[in-house]
């Protein structure tokens, strides 16, 4: 069983819609939550992080976390073309070595 | 890509053959990774360093070896290069305040 379990996609929506990106895992003593966005033959570039169970909000992007139920979800409101990419999602319990999700692939049409 | 980057950005090689990637920050920090990414498995840890000459291996470390004599360098050799090695290489520092990572462009490398 993989650590960190994401489902691939590709996702695909209208311009302005909600995105719900969602990740799995399986280790309990994950405490540190990322999500990257990735462009096509670009590196991973940092969108948020948390650190235990809750919400974070950063304009557009609202992060959650469900420890209880090993669940953490990205949402994009309003999204816009600019936003396709590939999100990917990341996990550590010492902030030190990170485990990826395989990333889920999104277009925003517009 | 600034305080990063990665050479060669692209390289062709053949199997057996010794390949070294180099990744320099300008960052001055001390944590830096090595991952590979290949479609279906993500990104996964290869090696990470936590200062100079101070290395740790990462899931998938067979194969493949690292160095850091300095803190700006952090190399990755591949001592006999496999088929089963080509992929996207992308060098990472740990980000100052925050458990996050900044990453490189990438080094895409092919084996034949």
């Amino acid at each position: 069983q993989k650590e960190v379990e994401q489902d691939p996609g590709p996702l695909s929506v209208p311009e302005g819609a909600i995105v719900s990106l969602n990740c799995t895992y399986s280790n309990s003593a994950f405490q540190y939550f990322m999500w990257y966005r990735q462009y096509s033959r670009k590196g991973p570039e940092l969108l948020m992080y948390t650190y235990s169970s809750g919400n974070k909000e950063d304009g557009r992007f609202t992060a959650q976390v469900d420890k209880s139920s090993k669940y953490i979800s990205l949402f994009i409101r309003d999204s816009q073309p600019s936003d396709s990419a590939t999100y990917l999602c990341a996990m550590s319990n010492t902030g030190n070595q990170f485990y990826f999700g395989t990333g889920t692939s999104l277009t925003v049409i517009p | 890509d600034a305080g990063i980057t990665q050479s060669p950005r692209h390289k062709v090689t053949e199997t057996g053959t010794p390949v070294t990637l180099r990744c320099h920050q300008t960052e001055n920090h001390r944590y830096m990774y090595w991952y590979r990414q290949d479609p279906g498995h993500g990104l996964r840890l290869i090696h990470y360093s936590y200062g100079v000459k101070d290395t740790d291996k990462g899931e998938v470390s067979d194969g493949y070896s690292v160095s850091r004599s300095k803190t700006e360098d952090f190399l990755l050799t591949l001592e006999s290069a496999t088929s089963s090695q080509t992929s996207v290489y992308f060098c990472a520092i740990g980000l100052a305040g925050g458990p996050g990572q900044y990453f490189g462009p990438g080094t895409r490398l092919t084996v034949l």
